[in-house]
């Protein structure tokens, strides 16, 4: 089945130690997106990749990157985890911007920071 | 700045009876999604309604827009105590206001509880 897969779905790191998050997609979907979702929280846009266009959000933390490697892969990296950025990250793709946006998401990886 | 808000915050209903979830917006939008999260996984969308429909069925599923009064209601019929979970409505403001297309913004979500 076509799909949405993250990779770890649980991550624990330590406070100031980079972390990279994996996502990938068997949609073959132009748009790939990041989310973080704190508790009893709606989902918050990270940034956004339309094919090879990066779409940084004006509130998403330096300490926050993505690279897209190829359509298939995305990553979120953060540089310097701090206690505050403990969340549920999704990752989600969309056909397109425009027409045929709705989203389709992975499971979402959580994230520890000790 | 939250574009979705949605009440009740919470609804717990009994097997067989119907929920409704209402969702107020305050920009022009191209589009309102309803998404579901089950506890602690990845949101999965429900329905997509466009700002030039009024109403939209999928299933036990039906979702109305009033753009004048800028809400959208999801009514659940028959639910049942699968249906347990957070649901959300999305916007998509399409570009308005120099928002980047494809953008969702969320609402703070609607705990639905369906007890057997």
């Amino acid at each position: 089945d076509a799909m949405v897969i993250q990779n770890p779905r649980y991550q624990v790191t330590q406070f100031g130690k980079p972390v990279t998050l994996s996502c990938s997609q068997t949609l073959n979907h132009n748009v790939m997106y990041w989310y973080q979702q704190k508790s009893s929280q709606a989902p918050k846009l990270l940034f956004h990749y339309y094919d090879k266009d990066f779409n940084n959000e004006a509130d998403t933390p330096d300490n926050f990157q993505s690279r897209r490697p190829n359509t298939s892969f995305c990553f979120l990296d953060i540089r310097s985890p701090g206690l505050g950025d403990a969340a549920m990250y999704l990752c989600a793709t969309s056909r397109d911007l425009r027409v045929r946006n709705e989203q389709y998401f992975g499971p979402g990886t959580r994230l520890t920071v000790t | 700045s939250q574009q979705g808000e949605e009440d009740p915050q919470a609804l717990s209903i009994q097997e067989g009876e119907n929920a409704t979830m209402n969702c107020s917006y305050k920009t022009s939008i191209n589009n309102l999604q309803w998404y579901r999260q089950n506890s602690g996984r990845g949101l999965v969308h429900l329905i997509l309604i466009r700002s030039n429909e009024r109403e939209k069925h999928s299933g036990r599923l039906r979702v109305t827009l009033d753009t004048s009064k800028k809400s959208s209601s999801l009514l659940i019929t028959a639910s049942r105590a699968a249906d347990t979970a957070s649901y959300f409505c999305a916007t998509d403001a399409g570009g308005a206001g120099g928002t980047s297309y494809g953008k969702l913004t969320f609402g703070q979500g609607t705990i639905l509880t369906v007890h057997p």
